[in-house]
């Protein structure tokens, strides 16, 4: 069985201040995600991580993959308020085809960046 | 195009009613998944379809049934709700690597 952790759930910093929330996952995968959510809202997708090593970033925010330690990070850099919000990771297992065999999905991260 | 659509956005049942979450696609997409958000739980994944007349379980199916008649649709029937099921359903379709999740409807069992 898959099991996603996240940590930390829960996360208050300051503005300009750099952090990092990791994802770690229990069995081989392919496929990581990284999901922004909004209070009340639906998912946005930030991040689709295919390989070992791979890298992405999109403004403040910088993922990662390592597959042999079956560990990703979202990185964030100089943190602004509006990147409050609650961040998931998702896997979904090797072999799985399409995305909708199903994802399982980490408890995410609830952070609050404070002015 | 509208992306993945769902019906209704809220809804407040009885124990023991039945209803009908509706969810569509006009992205022609074959997979489609329903989720279920639980404070404090992430997302966990209700039934999925690889296709049309295509159905498969996830983790938690339990109290709800799919179909998939047509690549567009993909409703998730509530047989006889229990306040267990209170929750917010998220429906997703995919491509390839990318997942596309629609608005979400806010469900409370009473």
């Amino acid at each position: 069985e898959l099991k996603v952790e996240q940590n930390p759930l829960f996360l208050s910093m300051q503005e300009g201040k750099n952090y990092t929330i990791y994802c770690n996952y229990s069995t081989t995968s392919d496929r990581l995600y990284w999901y922004r959510q909004d209070p009340g809202k639906s998912l946005e997708s930030l991040f689709v991580l295919l390989s070992n090593g791979a890298v992405k970033q999109e403004g403040r925010l910088m993922a990662s993959l390592d597959t042999k330690a079956r560990l990703s990070t979202l990185h964030i850099t100089a943190a602004v308020h509006d990147l409050s919000a609650t961040y998931f990771c998702a896997v979904a297992a090797r072999g799985s085809g399409g995305g909708a065999d199903g994802l399982t999905f980490g408890k995410g991260t609830h952070l609050i960046i404070q002015p | 195009n509208a992306g993945v659509t769902q019906t209704p956005k809220f809804q407040v049942l009885k124990t023991g009613q039945s209803m009908t979450l509706q969810c569509a696609q006009d992205m022609n997409h074959e997979y489609m998944s329903w989720y279920r958000q639980d404070p404090g739980m992430g997302l966990r994944l209700i039934h999925y379809s690889v296709g049309a007349g295509i159905t498969d379980q996830g983790e938690v199916p339990n109290g709800y049934n799919v179909s998939r008649s047509t690549t567009e649709d993909f409703p998730l029937r509530l047989l006889s709700a229990a306040p267990s099921q209170t929750s917010v359903y998220f429906c997703a379709s995919a491509y390839y690597n990318e997942q596309f999740f629609g608005p979400g409807t806010r469900l409370t069992v009473l």
